[in-house]
């Protein structure tokens, strides 16, 4: 198994400019997540999803910020227009059941200049 | 709403010696898991130890255990004989299984972090 597969890795980009993450959880898992990390304050939870329907997006920032899961194999995080407080990691996440252990990707590094 | 709270923001412990991590939760809900993850400096978010709530045993995994007081709601972490290795960031988190009204099954949600320097 892969494991949680997040892309980019590190991504630098431009205030104003659309960024978007994405996220392959591991194959069977039913639950996926969105984490933000900042020094600031630490993780936070952005959405989550169950059997592709989100549910509870109260983390999501504001309007500038989006999440979709089309299928069970594919998430997208998307930030249009990007501003420098997003600079962060993100983190995808992803589980069987909702008790059980969550697998992380490895994040993806966001710099907004 | 359900909040876990990590007093220490750093600790630190001598190679060998024993560290407790302590981890507060706050929650109305019956049925729920704890875990505590640990992310060391390539960022990688590893799983150390979980503990369901229905059992009243303290998980333990290998020089890692946990002291779990349900009616305190404090989960604390305990790694034995530490290690260089240890040295990481450690999350508590706090997952629901159902909730009342239905909202937020499945949700886990992370304390703050604790950074751990082990010394040579």
């Amino acid at each position: 198994d892969a494991g949680v597969i997040q892309s980019p890795r590190h991504e630098v980009t431009e205030m104003g400019q659309e960024v978007t993450l994405r996220c392959k959880p591991i194959s069977g898992h039913d639950y996926l997540f969105w984490y933000r990390q900042t020094m600031m304050r630490g993780l936070e939870l952005l959405i989550y999803f169950n059997n592709n329907v989100p549910i509870d997006d109260s983390g999501m920032p504001e309007d500038r910020f989006s999440a979709k899961m089309p299928n069970a194999s594919f998430s997208t995080l998307k930030i249009q227009p990007s501003e420098p407080r997003d600079s962060a990691v993100y983190f995808c996440a992803s589980s069987w059941g909702g008790a059980n252990v969550l697998t992380f990707g490895a994040g993806s590094r966001l710099t907004v200049l | 709403a359900q909040t876990v709270t990590q007093s220490q923001p750093e600790m630190s412990v001598q190679e060998a010696e024993t560290v407790t991590l302590s981890c507060t939760y706050d929650t109305s809900e019956s049925d729920y898991y704890l875990f505590w993850y640990k992310q060391p400096p390539s960022r990688q978010m590893i799983l150390v130890i979980r503990q369901e709530a229905y059992k009243q045993q303290n998980a333990t995994e290998n020089r890692f255990s946990v002291n779990f007081q349900k009616a305190a709601k404090s989960f604390s972490l305990k790694i034995s004989d530490s290690q260089l290795g240890d040295a990481a960031m450690y999350f508590c988190a706090y997952r629901i299984l159902f909730n009342a009204g239905g909202t937020s099954y499945g949700k886990l949600t992370f304390g703050q972090g604790t950074i751990l320097t082990v010394h040579p």
